[in-house]
């Protein structure tokens, strides 16, 4: 059962270079979620997918761009990366859009921009 | 929008209770999350109170009060497995989360 994962584990890259974070999901989840966490922050919406070829913008969409082409997928995108993006970014799936149903989180994606 | 508060830091020794707040100014509130994390990992689900009152699952209860925009996450029984951040999350629309910023609690012998 592996869940939601996120690959890479861990990246740098360097100012202005481009890179694509992968999630994926194998629970048939619905909705699908990228969230970045900084330090004393918490965790903040970056965007989310409510089903398959569906994205829509949360708390702090700039800078990024998402796709959904498959359910089980859900990529986010950095076409120009900047310093004010070092941020430690999960991923996240729920089966539904019901409050109660909780959301689960990969491990992460530990990104560093010089 | 939505924002959260909660304590950054508690303290607490082991067999202890620790009682973790979270007030919230939200517009449009379904209910209220709570969330664990370890040394950085990945989020993992505790509870959810959509209506007021104590939620209890085993060692850790969840209560919610809609007219004072309140929540509190109480942990009974204190492990050392138990230091790890919490976070409390407003429920809104499309199952989106707005967590608070995280409250440390260290559990000491």
């Amino acid at each position: 059962n592996a869940g939601v994962t996120q690959t890479p584990k861990f990246r740098v890259l360097k100012t202005g270079q481009s890179m694509t974070l992968l999630c994926a999901q194998d629970m048939n989840h619905e909705y699908m979620y990228w969230y970045r966490q900084d330090p004393g922050m918490g965790l903040r919406l970056i965007h989310y997918s409510v089903g398959e070829g569906t994205t829509a913008k949360g708390e702090v969409p700039d800078g990024y761009n998402v796709s959904r082409l498959k359910k089980q997928n859900f990529l986010l995108g950095l076409e120009s990366a900047a310093p004010s993006q070092t941020s430690v970014y999960f991923c996240a799936s729920s089966y539904s859009a019901d409050s109660n149903q909780p959301q689960h989180f990969g491990d992460g994606t530990r990104l560093s921009i010089l | 929008g939505q924002s959260l508060e909660q304590p950054s830091e508690v303290t607490a020794v082991e067999g202890a209770i620790v009682q973790i707040n979270c007030t919230y100014q939200t517009s449009g509130f379904y209910g209220l999350s709570w969330y664990q994390q370890h040394d950085g990992g990945a989020p993992t689900f505790l509870s959810y109170n959509a209506l007021d009152g104590l939620e209890e699952t085993g060692r850790f209860s969840s209560f919610l009060s809609r007219s004072d925009s309140y929540g509190y996450l109480l942990l009974q029984e204190l492990q050392m497995k138990d230091s790890a951040s919490y976070f409390c999350a407003a429920n809104s629309g499309y199952s989106t989360l707005t967590f608070g910023k995280g409250t440390m609690l260290l559990v000491s012998p």
